[in-house]
């Protein structure tokens, strides 16, 4: 099946620091990635949908200049969290659209990254 | 109301068991349903994908979507220890290209 993989699986920053989160799709190429947030106990929350070579779609309340997302290749998006603080300490995870069968059409997730901003 | 509801449990069943997970949904323009597993501290894994209605069996699990009373389900027979996780409905209107819609999860608990 397709494998997504993300890299760090989990990152301790000070307040104030950048963060990099590297999203790859491993056997398959990704024209539609997403990236979401997973608060303990809650369920996912999309934060933006990135296309390859154009700028990525932002949910409602997600500051793109804060969370930046570059799709620049079709196995890799990356999402920086800039200026991180406390409250942006979270589960991160992004999957990639899957067209090939026996899926079908649907998204395959990576294993996430832990991120946590001291 | 939201647009999936999901009863988060907990879930708690002896090793055996048929477990049945449910959602229900509000909107009417939903055709793809998928239901994934989540492991803690791991991303989601895609277990069951149906479009529109119908049954779908693989294995242990067996997906059901009813559009008319807007209502999935996911059943797992013979239930194992290793089945233990957070179970998640997600459904779309369109093609996976556009954002999937999920429901907070349920957390099933198997026990030997």
């Amino acid at each position: 099946g397709a494998v997504v993989s993300q890299h760090p699986s989990w990152v301790i920053c000070k307040s104030g620091t950048s963060v990099k989160i590297e999203c790859r799709s491993l056997d398959f190429q990704a024209t539609t990635m997403f990236w979401y947030r997973q608060f303990p106990k809650q369920s996912l929350m999309l934060m933006a949908t990135s296309n390859e070579g154009s700028k990525a779609t932002y949910e409602q309340g997600v500051e793109k200049d804060k969370f930046l997302i570059n799709h620049a290749s079709l196995t890799l998006s990356t999402l920086t969290v800039t200026s991180a603080h406390p409250e942006d300490s979270s589960f991160y995870i992004c999957s990639a659209r899957v067209l090939d069968p026996p899926a079908g059409d649907t998204q395959y997730f990576g294993p996430g990254t832990r991120l946590t901003v001291l | 109301q939201k647009e999936v509801e999901q009863d988060p449990g907990p879930l708690s069943v002896p090793e055996g068991a048929i477990v049945s997970l449910n959602c229900t949904y509000s909107n009417s323009a939903f055709q793809y349903f998928m239901w994934y597993r989540q492991y803690s501290r791991k991303g989601p894994e895609l277990l069951m994908y149906t479009y529109s209605s119908g049954n779908k069996e693989d294995g242990r699990f067996t997906a059901q979507v009813d559009k008319s009373s807007k209502y999935i389900s996911l059943f797992i027979r013979d239930s194992q220890p290793s089945d233990s996780a957070t179970y998640l409905c997600a459904m779309s209107a369109q093609q996976a290209g556009t954002a999937l819609i999920f429901g907070k999860g349920t957390t099933l608990s198997v026990s030997s």
